[in-house]
């Protein structure tokens, strides 16, 4: 089955202790990317990633890091939480070309105390 | 300016009636898609549909349809007969290429009620 799979699915953690949410797709796409969804806000993109090893900023990159060092995995990493990361974020995939659309996870529902 | 504005934060539509979630862009890409994509209570993202920038007829997916005015920056989703499975929030996104880089931008969302 065709599916992009965060893991995990809710984590509550405290200000500072680095975290990681996976991310991985088994869709052979190219381009990944992740957002947060705040109220009010819509999704925002966080970073992306247009193939291995090629990452680049979204709208609202400060305070997370992103690595693709396989096509399938494009974690994300907070290396010190802070409360105003408290969020539920979405990792997507989808095929490099403008007109596909994206495939989206479950969402992670991330509380930071 | 927002790239992507929704200026409906909330509507409500009688069931088995038409209604129209509106949507304006702002790029200068002349390459784009836009998208909509519907997120239920449950959480999960669902796409219901895609407009291309060069595509020259609204694009229609069963009960969904694009009403796609270019010259106006405006890609208003259309659902007709109105189901109760259609209560949901509907977040409209656009997909840039330019250069190097290929951003996403997704609006604030409409939050649709559908009454019986």
């Amino acid at each position: 089955e065709a599916q992009v799979t965060q893991n995990p699915r809710y984590l509550i953690t405290v200000t500072g202790k680095k975290l990681t949410v996976t991310c991985s797709q088994n869709m052979n796409h190219e381009y990944m990317s992740w957002y947060r969804q705040d109220p009010g806000l819509g999704l925002r993109q966080i970073y992306y990633s247009m193939n291995v090893e090629v990452t680049d900023k979204g709208d609202v990159p400060e305070g997370y890091k992103v690595s693709r060092k396989e096509k399938r995995n494009f974690p994300l990493i907070l290396e010190s939480p802070s409360p105003n990361q408290t969020s539920l974020y979405f990792c997507a995939s989808s095929f490099l070309s403008v007109n596909t659309e994206a495939f989206f996870g479950q969402g992670t529902r991330l509380t930071v105390v | 300016a927002q790239k992507i504005t929704q200026t409906q934060p909330g509507m409500f539509v009688q069931e088995k009636e038409a209604v129209t979630l509106d949507c304006t862009y702002d790029t200068s890409d002349p390459s784009y898609g836009l998208f909509w994509y519907k997120q239920p209570s449950s959480g999960e993202m669902i796409f219901l549909i895609y407009q291309g920038s060069y595509d020259q007829q609204n694009a229609t997916e069963g009960r969904y349809s694009l009403n796609f005015q270019k010259a106006r920056k405006s890609a208003n989703l259309v659902i007709s007969a109105s189901q109760l499975g259609d209560s949901a929030m509907y977040f409209c996104a656009m997909r840039e290429v330019s250069g190097g880089y290929q951003k996403v931008t997704f609006g604030t969302g409409t939050k649709l009620q559908v009454i019986p």
